[in-house]
C-alpha cells in the first residue's frame, strides 16, 4: 500500500506482558515518529528516527518503552511489564525529510492491558 | 504544561455555513503551525499548515489565520460540509532543531444538515 501501515490494529494485553507493536513506513521517508494519544487527548511525541538513526526520544514515559528501527525502514515499539496507565493509541507518522511538518499518520495501534 | 491548547471541544455548525476552530498556543519557539483531520478508527490527515512568516494560508475550503502577537490560529471552512464532521487537531512545531509535533487536545465539528 502507499499509506503507513502499522499491526496489530488491536492488542489487549495482561498486565505484566510485554508487546512489540511495528510500524511500516512510506517507501523512502527518511523519518518516523511514534505518539501516543489517550483517550480524549491529541497525540504526544514519543520518539524520532532519521533513517536507523533514533535522534529523540525524549518523550519515552519509561525506560518500559523501547523503540528500534534497525535497517532505516520498519519501526518496532516495544512496551515491556505493559501497565494499565499504558493503555492508548500508539500512532506512528513518516516523513520524506528531516523537517517536523509534513508527517502522515498510520491508522495506529490501539492497545488495551487489562 | 499544554503548550497548544484547543480550549472547545465540540462544535456544531450547519451545512454550507462557516465553521471556525481555534487553537493557542504559549511556546514562542514554534514557528510552523498544522492542522489535522482524524475519522475515527483512523490516523490523523493533514490538511494545512502555515509557517510564522505568514499570517494567512488557502487552500480551497480551508484558510488558517495565525496571530503571532496573540499566539492564536484559527482554521476557517467554509462552506462547511457533511464530510467535514470529524475530530480537527492543531499541531505546533520547531522548524529548526526539535522534529516533533505538539498536539492540542482535538476539537469534535459536527456538520448538521
Amino acid at each position: 500500500g502507499a499509506g503507513v501501515s502499522q499491526s496489530p490494529r488491536y492488542k489487549v494485553a495482561k498486565r505484566g506482558q510485554d508487546v512489540a507493536l511495528r510500524c511500516d513506513p512510506i517507501s523512502g521517508h527518511v523519518s518516523l515518529f511514534w505518539y501516543q494519544q489517550a483517550l480524549g487527548q491529541g497525540p504526544e511525541f514519543l520518539t524520532y528516527f532519521q533513517n536507523e538513526a533514533q535522534l529523540d526520544k525524549s518523550g519515552l514515559p519509561s525506560d518500559r518503552f523501547f523503540a528500534e528501527r534497525p535497517e532505516g525502514s520498519v519501526s518496532t515499539l516495544k512496551i515491556q511489564r505493559t501497565q494499565q496507565e499504558d493503555s492508548a493509541v500508539y500512532l506512528c507518522a513518516s516523513s520524506p525529510q528531516g523537517a517536523g511538518w509534513g508527517q502522515f499518520f498510520g491508522p495506529g495501534t490501539r492497545l488495551t492491558v487489562l | 504544561d499544554q503548550q497548544v491548547k484547543q480550549n472547545s471541544p465540540s462544535l456544531s455548525v450547519q451545512e454550507g455555513r462557516i465553521s471556525i476552530l481555534n487553537c493557542d498556543y504559549t511556546n514562542s519557539m514554534f514557528d510552523y503551525f498544522l492542522w489535522y483531520k482524524k475519522y475515527p478508527a483512523e490516523g490523523p490527515t493533514f490538511l494545512i499548515s502555515i509557517s510564522s512568516i505568514k499570517d494567512k494560508n488557502e487552500d480551497g475550503r480551508f484558510t488558517v489565520f495565525l496571530n503571532k502577537s496573540a499566539k492564536h490560529l484559527s482554521l476557517h471552512i467554509v462552506p462547511s460540509q457533511p464530510g467535514d464532521s470529524a475530530v480537527y487537531f492543531c499541531a505546533a512545531s520547531r522548524i529548526q532543531g526539535a522534529q516533533k509535533l505538539v498536539f492540542g487536545q482535538g476539537t469534535r465539528l459536527t456538520i448538521n444538515p
